[in-house]
């Protein structure tokens, strides 16, 4: 079973659309749960993190954690084209070494 | 905006040859890392480091790495005797804490 799933998409959604990104994981020493942009070819941009179990809102993000679950949530809300990336969930126990999904790839057409 | 800032954006090496990657972190951050990420794969963790000193490495990160903070300002990551299968794109982190920030790559081709 690997650390972390994430399904790879592609998902292709309208503009103005609520998206629901997802990630679940095995290994329970988890604790900080992130979320990265990527466009092609380009460094992982930070979005938001979350320490342990809850909710967590930035602007048109929302991230979600239930750990009793060992599942993640990013919701964007009012997706723009602009919103059109990888999204990849990332994860931290103890140490300092993220894991990472393979990213989601979100296309938001007009 | 702090950001993380790589040279070189791209290089390409022959086979068996010395490649050293360059990063400057964000400048208050203390933990340092190094990523890589094959063409169409996950990025996956090489090496974190703290204090002057490597606090974790993964099993990627062989006798063939190596890291280096050379003075205040950078951090690199040299790979000795490249392989074919080391081409792919290297991103450098920092850390003041949790929020891990990353730089934009050097896409590493080996031929």
């Amino acid at each position: 079973q690997k650390e972390v799933e994430q399904d790879p998409g592609p998902l292709s959604v309208p503009e103005g659309a609520i998206v629901s990104l997802n990630c679940t994981y095995s290994n329970s020493a988890f604790q900080y749960f992130m979320w990265y942009r990527q466009y092609s070819r380009k460094g992982p941009e930070l979005l938001m993190y979350t320490y342990s179990s809850g909710n967590k809102e930035d602007g048109r993000f929302t991230a979600q954690v239930d750990k009793s679950s060992k599942y993640i949530s990013l919701f964007i809300r009012d997706s723009q084209p602009s919103d059109s990336a990888t999204y990849l969930c990332a994860m931290r126990g103890g140490g300092n070494k993220l894991t990472f999904g393979t990213g989601t790839q979100l296309k938001v057409e007009l | 905006e702090p950001e993380v800032t790589q040279t070189p954006s791209h290089q390409v090496t022959q086979m068996g040859q010395e490649v050293i990657l360059r990063c400057v972190p964000i400048s208050n951050h203390l933990y340092f890392y190094w990523y890589r990420q094959i063409l169409g794969q996950k990025v996956e963790f090489l090496v974190s480091f703290y204090n002057n000193e490597i606090s974790e490495k993964s099993e990627i990160f062989d006798d063939q790495f190596s890291v280096e903070r050379p003075d205040g300002s950078n951090f690199t990551l040299k790979i000795r005797s490249t392989k074919l299968e080391d081409s792919a794109m290297y991103f450098c982190a920092s850390s003041e804490l949790i929020e891990a920030f990353f730089g934009q790559g050097t896409r590493l081709t080996v031929v």
